[in-house]
């Protein structure tokens, strides 16, 4: 089984701001992890993801996250924010077998603020 | 363009009625889910299908029905055996070859409300 835990509900922050939306699983076997961000009223819209290789992972829109497997952490990472990042943000792991479903965890909802 | 379609966007129940939500994709994905979505909870997981005429119970499958007739159809009912049926609900696909790492694609998702 596996589990994902995002420690801040809501984050505010001022725009151009840097900002870190953390993220820790827990898993008995080998996962991929991934960052979907949703809009109101949207469906998910992958933001990045790791598989293996390289731990540090980036998007095309200046985020980027680190995958930490002794803190079994995805922490996801901004250095200036814009209004337009405003969202909600969730951390996901899929095992890399069996039923490959996502395993959510309850999402971050950023605000940026003018 | 490919992608994944859901219908209705809003649909409204009346307590003790089935309803059936549709999910279609045209990316040729083998496996296809369905999630819901209540505020501060995250996405949990329904149900889900690898391959046509298949399909598996999810993590919350009490109250819910599928079918899988079609590789790119995937429809979900909500039974009036579901208490607590009024959330978002998202419909994803994926290709279970490749190297994509199980990422998914996400409907636009239907708004379910019951009155």
């Amino acid at each position: 089984a596996q589990s994902v835990t995002q420690l801040d509900s809501q984050v505010p922050v001022f725009e151009e701001a840097p900002v870190e939306l953390r993220c820790n699983y827990s898993s008995s076997v080998s996962v991929y992890l991934f960052w979907y961000v949703q809009y109101p009223n949207q469906g998910l819209q992958l933001l990045l993801k790791y598989l293996s290789g390289s731990t540090l992972v980036e998007s095309i829109n200046g985020f980027e996250a680190e995958f930490n497997k002794s803190q079994t952490s995805f922490h996801l990472r901004k250095p200036s924010v814009h209004i337009s990042d405003t969202a909600e943000y969730f951390c996901a792991v899929s095992d890399r077998a069996g039923r490959r479903a996502l395993t959510f965890g309850s999402g971050t909802r950023l605000q940026v603020q003018p | 363009d490919g992608g994944i379609t859901q219908s209705p966007k809003y649909l409204f129940r009346k307590e003790g009625q089935n309803v059936t939500l549709s999910c279609e994709q045209n990316l040729n994905h083998d496996a296809m889910y369905w999630y819901r979505q209540d505020p501060g909870q995250g996405l949990r997981l329904i149900y889900y299908s690898q391959i046509v005429n298949d399909f598996q119970k999810g993590d919350i499958a009490e109250g819910y029905s599928v079918s899988r007739e079609k590789k790119e159809s995937f429809p979900l009912t909500v039974t009036s055996a579901q208490k607590n049926p009024t959330a978002f609900y998202l419909c994803a696909s994926n290709s279970q070859s490749g190297n994509r790492g199980n990422e998914q694609f996400f409907g636009p998702g239907t708004r379910l409300t019951v009155l």
